[in-house]
């Protein structure tokens, strides 16, 4: 495998419902990225980890829980979510080049069609 | 409020002319931008970039221009071949101040017709 995988790519699942969404990135990037993809809407980020620790955390709602267990591995945990939650969910990763200045470049995943009945 | 705009949500274009795509940015300190592009089904793939301290980067058939006085980037594809057909997302973001954050357009849809 090479890039940025991530899996599911689709999922159907309901209000009450517990699921978790998987990527991990083969580029030996030390940096990982949540982002949200609705309808007609740009790319939103979520979260950042760096290094495996969370630095970003762009407001987003609690049912949404991010876990970065290496720098290889970032999970994006569903729980009790709504309707209004269905989009395309993107995982990215790039080199932080560490400090202030750095000009990365972010590879995305595939994503996971998520849908909230 | 969007940082980074794409205002025409789809373009078209005959084989083997010149397709360009825009972008405007309201942030004077985004100082790296990116193009990504985006076939259905599939995450986005870089494409190119270009830093504030150039105007024009070139890799093979596509070109970005940035106008900083005008806060307005363009990608020239020339000549558009029928695989280009793709959503075509820009991004900018301020190096100094968050280089892991990229402020992404809406996208342009880009169709190449045969």
């Amino acid at each position: 495998e090479t890039g940025v995988t991530q899996t599911p790519r689709h999922l159907v699942m309901g209000m009450t419902n517990k699921k978790s969404l998987k990527c991990e990135q083969h580029l030996g990037h030390n940096a990982m990225y949540w982002y949200k993809q609705s309808a007609k809407k740009p790319l939103e980020l979520m979260f950042v980890y760096n290094f495996k620790e969370q630095t970003e955390n762009n407001s987003v709602p609690s049912r949404f829980s991010p876990e970065c267990p290496n720098s290889s591995h970032l999970f994006l945990h569903l729980h009790t979510l709504q309707p209004e939650d269905s989009a395309l969910y993107l995982c990215a990763s790039s080199q932080d080049l560490g400090g202030r200045g750095g000009q990365e470049t972010q590879y995305f995943g595939p994503g996971t069609r998520l849908l909230v009945l | 409020d969007q940082q980074v705009k794409q205002n025409s949500p789809s373009l078209s274009v005959q084989e083997g002319r010149i397709s360009i795509l825009n972008c405007d940015y309201t942030n004077s300190m985004f100082d790296y931008f990116l193009w990504y592009k985006k076939y259905p089904a599939e995450g986005p793939t870089f494409l190119i970039s270009i830093s504030s301290i150039k105007d024009k980067n070139e890799d093979g058939r596509f070109t970005v221009f940035l106008n900083k006085s005008a806060k307005h980037l363009s990608l020239h594809i020339v000549p558009s071949q029928p695989g280009d057909s793709a959503v075509y997302f820009c991004a900018a973001s301020d190096s100094q101040t968050g280089a892991n954050n990229l402020f992404f357009g809406t996208g342009t849809r880009l169709t190449v017709i045969p």
